[in-house]
């Protein structure tokens, strides 16, 4: 069953506190990203990985770090979170190589709030 | 970098009737035109793509449109039914050195009954 697992669903942490959202997935893809989805901007591109340890800055990095040790684990790490990344976070998997583009397979998504 | 822009922020239809989602992009290296849908609370899921180097794609209700030259794409979802109601995003990839997928802004579909 191909599948894209996040965890937590829903977390609630203070400003200034360090915060890890896990993504996991049983495809074998290459290519996994972190996105932020926030209401009337879309989802805005946080950082892709082509493989493990090799990971590229999307859009907005700004505040965020990644770590991508087996091919299957993609983790987001906010240190210090501000109250400005409340978001709705979704980690995607894809077989995109760097030479061709494919179809993403979505989370379900982490609810971040940062008070 | 790609920026998409999608025209339609919301969009109310009767069911059987079709309805039409338009998005531009800027980036004419882009090669691949994916559209997903989002169902409240969950995730987006892919529907229906289309690449560069064909101009209409067709999968059961849906239709997707390229103009390459306008830089515009669209989804065509023909005698739509109420479990069509979701958001659906267009999005495009372009190479940076990697494929990176820039989507737009959303369009939340209303099918009534």
């Amino acid at each position: 069953d191909m599948k894209v697992t996040q965890m937590p669903r829903y977390l609630i942490k203070r400003m200034g506190e360090n915060v890890l959202l896990e993504c996991g997935q049983d495809m074998s893809h290459e290519t996994m990203y972190w996105y932020r989805q926030d209401p009337g901007l879309g989802l805005q591109l946080i950082y892709i990985s082509y493989d493990v340890d090799s990971n590229s800055e999307g859009d907005i990095p700004k505040g965020y770090r990644v770590s991508r040790k087996k091919r299957e684990h993609f983790s987001l790490i906010l240190d210090s979170a501000k109250t400005n990344q409340t978001s709705v976070y979704f980690c995607a998997s894809s077989l995109s190589r760097r030479d061709s583009a494919e179809t993403l397979y979505f989370g379900s998504g982490t609810r971040l709030t940062v008070l | 970098g790609e920026k998409v822009e999608q025209h339609e922020s919301t969009l109310s239809v009767r069911e059987g009737d079709s309805a039409v989602i338009n998005c531009t992009y800027t980036d004419t290296a882009s090669s691949y035109f994916p559209w997903y849908k989002q169902e409240a609370g969950k995730g987006l899921h892919f529907v229906i793509d289309i690449r560069s180097n064909v101009d209409r794609k067709q999968s059961q209700r849906l239709i997707v449109l390229l103009d390459k030259k306008a830089k515009r794409f669209s989804l065509h979802i023909t005698a739509t039914q109420p479990e069509d109601s979701a958001i659906y995003f267009c999005a495009a990839s372009s190479w940076t050195g990697g494929y990176k997928v820039v989507f737009g802004s959303g369009t939340r579909l209303l099918v009534s009954p």
